[in-house]
């Protein structure tokens, strides 16, 4: 079955400390990798892809085929990073499954 | 920069009544998407849509459960008769190509329907 685990639901890290968002899948195939990120008040909106191997607002992702993840890294964490950040893996069929999420807190 | 929109923000309905949401997807993208959120819950797969035609459902999109797309420009997301537990924040989203190419969704701001 087509899973999706992101383990820490809440994650509270210090500004300008690093940030790793977990994120571990099980799927058959080679999915397409993606980390959507929701701020508070906002609509749930892309954050990066692997297949663009690009770094958004200081977030880069690596995709490791031998552990099945896709960790979401930033080295300084910033306070305006608070929010929801959901990893989403897309296969052949139509759809994405979200994980749970993880809401990622910076402290001042 | 074009956005997907969706209406209405909220709906309040009874239970066994019927719902239609509506949502407006970017012009010029090919695939759609409904997706449900049940508060403090993931967001969830509902349905994809793809040359008039539903491309793949989730156990979820039973046949309480319908989509159409009217015309050209919306696509609607219909629960024939609400259960409490239909509750729940609805987000429609668009892509200009399938996922598995790299095509990003991009997302509406949601519908919250209460079911009463």
């Amino acid at each position: 079955a087509q899973r999706v685990t992101q383990p820490e639901k809440l994650l509270s890290v210090f500004k300008g400390a690093p940030v790793e968002l977990k994120c571990n899948y099980s799927y058959s195939g080679s999915p397409e990798l993606f980390w959507y990120v929701q701020y508070s008040r906002q609509r749930l909106q892309l954050l990066l892809r692997h297949i663009s191997r690009e770094s958004i607002k200081g977030f880069t992702a690596d995709l490791n085929k031998g552990e099945t993840s896709f960790h979401l890294k930033k080295p300084f964490a910033q306070e305006e990073d608070s929010a929801m950040y959901y990893c989403a893996p897309w296969n052949r069929d139509d759809k994405i499954i979200f994980g749970k999420g993880t809401r990622l807190h910076i402290l001042p | 920069e074009p956005e997907v929109t969706q209406t209405p923000s909220h709906q309040v309905t009874q239970m066994g009544q019927e719902v239609i949401l509506r949502c407006v997807p970017i012009s010029n993208h090919l695939y759609f998407y409904w997706y449900r959120q049940i508060l403090g819950q993931k967001v969830e797969f509902l349905v994809s849509f793809y040359n008039n035609e539903i491309s793949e459902k989730s156990e979820i999109f039973d046949d309480q459960f319908s989509v159409e797309r009217p015309d050209g420009s919306n696509f609607t997301l219909k629960i024939r008769s609400t259960k409490l537990e239909d509750s729940a924040m609805y987000f429609c989203a668009s892509s200009e190509l399938t996922g598995i190419r790299g095509s990003a969704q991009y997302f509406g701001p949601g519908t919250r329907l209460t079911v009463l």
